[in-house]
């Protein structure tokens, strides 16, 4: 069975840019949560959809937004790249929504701001 | 707000050493915890998780018990393998205050075991 799978797996913008992250849920799964993950630090949540809802968000500026499609895969946008945006963007997917804690992640999307 | 203090790594053994990564934890109500795991190359794995206090959460020789008293869920294996290398995160989820939705993560903790 195919995994919560990101794309692209690695990218460089430079400030200012725009960039949009894609992914997909494990089959079945209707929640999808993002975070990001600076060297050295844990992940940080950024958002939280359930059934293309948003459910949660995180502390993170207006520049960040996300949708979730009806097909349950999501998008994590963000404008106006600021240097401290690069990171590993982490998708996670399950089942419910996710109040369980049991989230199974993809291997990230590594945004490099120049 | 909540937060997850884990002990300063990187953690260095031989194999087939005793290991012991702390975790303490700052949260309103009863959060369930976590030990997530991240291997070179992958993603994010859930290791272990427990509920409630007193639950104890077990997989792959890996054990951690939910202590509410001290608020700590510390990891232990009694005899790690090369195979144990990876960066460790403890992590909780509020059951309270509208923010169920949401992992909450120490930095990591860096285990390296050599042969």
């Amino acid at each position: 069975d195919a995994g919560v799978t990101q794309s692209p797996t690695h990218l460089i913008k430079t400030r200012g840019q725009h960039v949009t992250l894609r992914c997909s849920p494990i089959s079945g799964h209707k929640s999808v949560s993002w975070y990001q993950q600076v060297l050295g630090q844990g992940p940080q949540f950024i958002f939280q959809y359930y059934e293309k809802e948003e459910r949660g968000r995180g502390n993170f500026p207006d520049r960040f937004s996300a949708r979730q499609f009806p097909n349950y895969s999501s998008e994590l946008n963000v404008n106006a790249l600021l240097l401290g945006d690069s990171a590993l963007y982490l998708c996670a997917s399950s089942g419910t929504s996710a109040a369980l804690g049991e989230l199974f992640f993809g291997e990230g999307s590594r945004l490099t701001v120049l | 707000g909540d937060s997850v203090t884990q002990m300063e790594g990187p953690v260095t053994l031989s194999e087939e050493a005793f290991l012991t990564i702390n975790c303490t934890y700052t949260a309103t109500g009863y959060p369930s915890l976590f030990w997530y795991v991240q291997y070179p190359g992958e993603g994010l794995q859930l290791l272990l998780k427990a509920t409630k206090a007193d639950d104890k959460g077990s997989n792959k020789g890996f054990e951690a018990t939910y202590r509410k008293e001290t608020t700590s869920f510390h990891l232990e294996k009694g005899s790690v393998q090369v195979s144990d290398s990876a960066v460790y995160f403890c992590a909780l989820i509020s059951n309270s205050g509208g923010s169920n939705y949401k992992l909450t993560f120490g930095k990591g903790t860096l285990l390296t075991v050599n042969p």
